[in-house]
């Protein structure tokens, strides 16, 4: 059973670009989330897809958006990257009952805007 | 709006000793669910330990075990027999069924094992 991927594990922007991080799900997970987690902070959750559709979304602006595809990998896009955008991006996969069986994260992408 | 509230910044134990790290949470809400997940060195976030609201029985996964005070809403963490693996940051969170499935993190609190 393979885990959670993601792609790249380090990057490094412009302020003003834009970035597209990945996410390969665990064989079996349906459901996607992606958090951000600051430097010496816990995660903050971004958003939450279930079956390509976003059912739930933390406090982020419209410039963060993401998209799941139909095996169940997942994309977040983050526009016009702001240096506040620099942090540690963990994606975190599950099946719908994840209040049982908890998300399973991957390592997390670190994004550096200078 | 829930919270959760992690004191301790930073703590040490000696191998084989025995820690508890503290978290309280804040909520109004009754059908919740508790999770405490380990962060070691390579960043991926792993579950420890999960504790539902509606149960009195405190969960228990070998070396770890919570003590799940709700009318406190208090849910800290025992390792017992500590070893050099359990080095990591342990988050304490929080999912409230009726807002989606999200986890709310506390800040974390950095357990250093010692020989």
């Amino acid at each position: 059973e393979t885990g959670v991927t993601q792609s790249p594990t380090h990057l490094i922007k412009t302020r003003g670009q834009q970035v597209t991080l990945r996410c390969s799900s665990q064989s079996g997970h349906n459901t996607v989330s992606w958090y951000q987690q600051a430097l010496g902070q816990g995660p903050q959750f971004i958003f939450q897809y279930y079956r390509e559709e976003e059912n739930g979304r933390g406090n982020f602006p419209p410039r963060f958006s993401g998209l799941q595809f139909p095996n169940y990998s997942s994309e977040l896009n983050v526009n016009a990257l702001e240096l506040d955008d620099s942090a540690l991006y963990l994606c975190a996969s599950s099946t719908q009952f994840a209040e049982l069986y908890g998300y399973t994260f991957g390592s997390g992408t670190r994004l550096t805007v200078v | 709006a829930q919270t959760v509230t992690q004191s301790q910044p930073e703590m040490s134990v000696q191998e084989a000793e025995t820690v508890t790290l503290s978290c309280t949470y804040d909520t109004s809400e009754s059908n919740y669910y508790l999770f405490w997940y380990k962060q070691p060195p390579s960043r991926q976030m792993i579950l420890v330990i999960r504790q539902e609201a509606y149960k009195q029985q405190n969960a228990t996964e070998n070396r770890f075990s919570v003590n799940f005070q709700k009318a406190a809403k208090s849910f800290s963490l025992k390792i017992s027999d500590s070893q050099l693996g359990d080095t990591a940051m342990y988050f304490c969170a929080f999912m409230n069924l009726n807002s989606g499935y999200a986890l709310n993190f506390g800040k974390g609190t950095s357990l250093l094992v010692t020989p």
